[in-house]
This record gives C-alpha cells, sequence and structure tokens, in this order.
C-alpha cells in the first residue's frame, strides 16, 4: 500500500515555509524524501531511520515518528529552487520502498 | 557522481510491439529499479534485482518482465504493449539493501517517456 502525501499540491509564495505530510498504514523501518524537478529524475534529499529521528540540512528537514508510521518533511523560507515534486518513500518489511503519490510545490517570487 | 543512464529519452511503439527499456549504471551498485510514474499516482516499483540473473515483482508487475544479465544492466520488457502501459519508465539503483532499515538511497535515470499507440 503506497503512503499518503499530504497536501497533493501547495502554493507558496517566496520566504513562506511548507509542510508535507507522509502517513502510512504499515509498520515502517526507514523513510525516504526525494524532490523531482520538472522533466527531470528524482532527486534523493534524506533518509530517516527506524528511531523517531529528525534531519535536516540548509533549511529543509523532516522528522519520523515511528509509533504513527508518519513522516513530515519541513521547508523553511521556501527558495523559487525549491519548486518540485516531492515524494516520500518508504520501507517496510517488504524492504523495498514504496512511494507516495507525491506533493507539487509551487514557489511565486 | 553516480550516473543512471537509460536508453531513449522518448519512445513512441504500436499496440502488439515488444519493447525493451535499457538502463544502465556505473557505480557497481547491486540493485536495480524498473518504476513507472503517472500522473496523481507517484512511482510504482514494477520489478527490482539485488544481484545479477535475480529479480523480484514490485507492486505492479503484470504485463512486464526483466533481464539482468550483467551488473549494470537492467532491462524493462514489454512482451506485448499496449496502450495501458503509455507512462514514464524511471530507472533507479541503489548500493545494496537487503536488511531492514538500511535501504541506500536510490539514484535515478532520466526516464523514459513511451507512448504506445
Amino acid at each position: 500500500q503506497q503512503p499518503v502525501q499530504s497536501p497533493q499540491a501547495v502554493i507558496l509564495r517566496e520566504g513562506e515555509d511548507a509542510v508535507i505530510n507522509c502517513s502510512s498504514s504499515k509498520a515502517l523501518y526507514s523513510v525516504h524524501w526525494y524532490r523531482q524537478k520538472h522533466g527531470e529524475a528524482p532527486v534523493f534529499l534524506m533518509i530517516l531511520l527506524k528511531g523517531g529521528e529528525q534531519k535536516g540540512h540548509d533549511k529543509i528537514s523532516a522528522s519520523f515518528n515511528e509509533k504513527k508510521q508518519q513522516s513530515s518533511l519541513y521547508l523553511t523560507a521556501s527558495q523559487l529552487s525549491y519548486s518540485g515534486t516531492y515524494f516520500c518513500g518508504t520501507e517496510g518489511r517488504a524492504q523495498k520502498l514504496v512511494f507516495g503519490q507525491g506533493t507539487r510545490l509551487t514557489i511565486n517570487p | 557522481d553516480v550516473k543512471v543512464t537509460q536508453s531513449s529519452r522518448y519512445l513512441v511503439k504500436r499496440t502488439g510491439e515488444k519493447v525493451f527499456l535499457e538502463c544502465v549504471q556505473d557505480m557497481d551498485h547491486e540493485n536495480m529499479f524498473w518504476y513507472r510514474q503517472d500522473p496523481g499516482l507517484g512511482l510504482r516499483l514494477i520489478y527490482f534485482s539485488y544481484d545479477v540473473k535475480m529479480k523480484e515483482k514490485g507492486d505492479i508487475p503484470e504485463g512486464y518482465s526483466v533481464s539482468r544479465e550483467k551488473k549494470e544492466r537492467f532491462s524493462l520488457i514489454l512482451e506485448s504493449a499496449s496502450t495501458n502501459q503509455t507512462s514514464m519508465y524511471l530507472c533507479a539503483s541503489s548500493l545494496s539493501g537487503r536488511l531492514a532499515g538500511s535501504t541506500d538511497t536510490q539514484y535515478f535515470g532520466p526516464g523514459t517517456r513511451l507512448t504506445v499507440l
């Protein structure tokens, strides 16, 4: 079962913050976040492993609540370059990633 | 840098044709994956391989087969293409990942947009 991402789409002005959520009905070992710009390949952002950790680099961070089987991606003071579609990939017992349907983020000047 | 290349960016085929999509990675990765990407459905796993000549079904394997004769190359085969297989196909590779909780970063190719008429 695919994880569910919310919202499906969001439009922001440059400098605003965004949160993208990823929720699974299955127990998770890890959550991966990827960003795909239009016409390009998805690019890895970060992995969060079982243990409820929080990671981040620059102004993009993420958290993983394994008890709730949820992860959230936080984009702070968004920049135009943050535009794209964000995917979470969840790893359960099957030891393969299952990706969500994606969240389209549009940043306007 | 890891490089994953796919044989074609765009492909147009007719219903019933046999279609081969090729993927090559240059970083000696053990795992390779084929996904299809459709609007509103995200990335869905078709097949993956964790070793040469090994393959495992993903979530939507029907109508597809794969071949991995060499470590660096993973082929997706549509035995008899149908219009519902019109999609963007993405190949990916990762270093290793047979243990739960240690799935490595997947590196994606640029994709092949296949249109079946």
